[in-house]
């Protein structure tokens, strides 16, 4: 089957605009995670999916991050009044049981995001 | 709150030879997962190995091993055989009884197999 997808893989913005970045989890996975990596580090949580709600948004910057999963499935999240200082990889995430201590995250490849 | 450290930023290593890639972590949580993902140069982060805070045998997967030593606070990956394809970072991550769905990660291991 096939994989998470994020798209798009690229993202130039001019600082300021609003992007969105969108992530198709592993068909069957009702959670669903966004992570963040900053050049030179590991990823850091953001948001947590479990269904359409969203469990767990403690990791999420400041109020010009928002992330929505209205039909439980595919994940959107959004970034207003970019700022340099979000230019990252935005990785997403998916799983089938997070409340087990042994359950692996699956990663997509990532959607680059470079705000000029 | 958890931790993880991955103190050697790069490493070299011969083709067919074993490397060992070192993390220690922190956490107050007498239950936690502590978990090896490699993530090429495409970007994508590959889950590789899993090991349990209660595990009694440390975990294997083919070429890669966990040396888990629970009184350290250490979970070193080991990787027999290095092949060309190895060559990637790899990231040290743990999740906790509390939190368990959180993965926090360590800064990551450049790794680099040499022909």
């Amino acid at each position: 089957g096939a994989g998470v997808s994020q798209t798009p893989s690229n993202k130039v913005t001019e600082k300021g605009k609003y992007v969105e970045l969108r992530c198709d989890p592993i068909s069957g996975h009702t959670a669903l995670y966004w992570y963040r990596q900053s050049l030179g580090q590991g990823p850091e949580f953001l948001i947590y999916f479990q269904g359409t709600g969203a469990a767990d948004d403690s990791g999420l910057p400041n109020d010009r991050f928002f992330a929505v999963r209205p039909e439980g499935s595919v994940s959107t999240l959004k970034i207003q009044r970019t700022e340099r200082g979000d230019s990252a990889v935005y990785l997403c995430a998916s799983s089938q049981n997070p409340r087990a201590l042994q359950e692996t995250q699956y990663f997509g490849p990532g959607t680059r995001l470079l705000v000029l | 709150a958890q931790k993880i450290t991955q103190t050697q930023p790069g490493m070299f290593v011969q083709e067919k030879e074993a490397v060992t890639l070192d993390c220690t972590y922190d956490t107050s949580d007498p239950s936690y997962g502590l978990f090896w993902y490699k993530q090429p140069s495409s970007g994508e982060m590959i889950f590789l190995i899993y090991q349990g805070s209660y595990d009694q045998q440390n975990a294997t997967e083919g070429r890669y091993s966990l040396n888990f030593q629970k009184a350290r606070k250490s979970a070193n990956l080991v990787i027999s055989a290095s092949q060309l394809g190895d060559s990637a970072m790899y990231f040290c991550a743990m999740n906790s009884g509390g939190s368990n769905y959180k993965l926090t990660f360590g800064k990551g291991t450049l790794l680099t197999v040499n022909p």
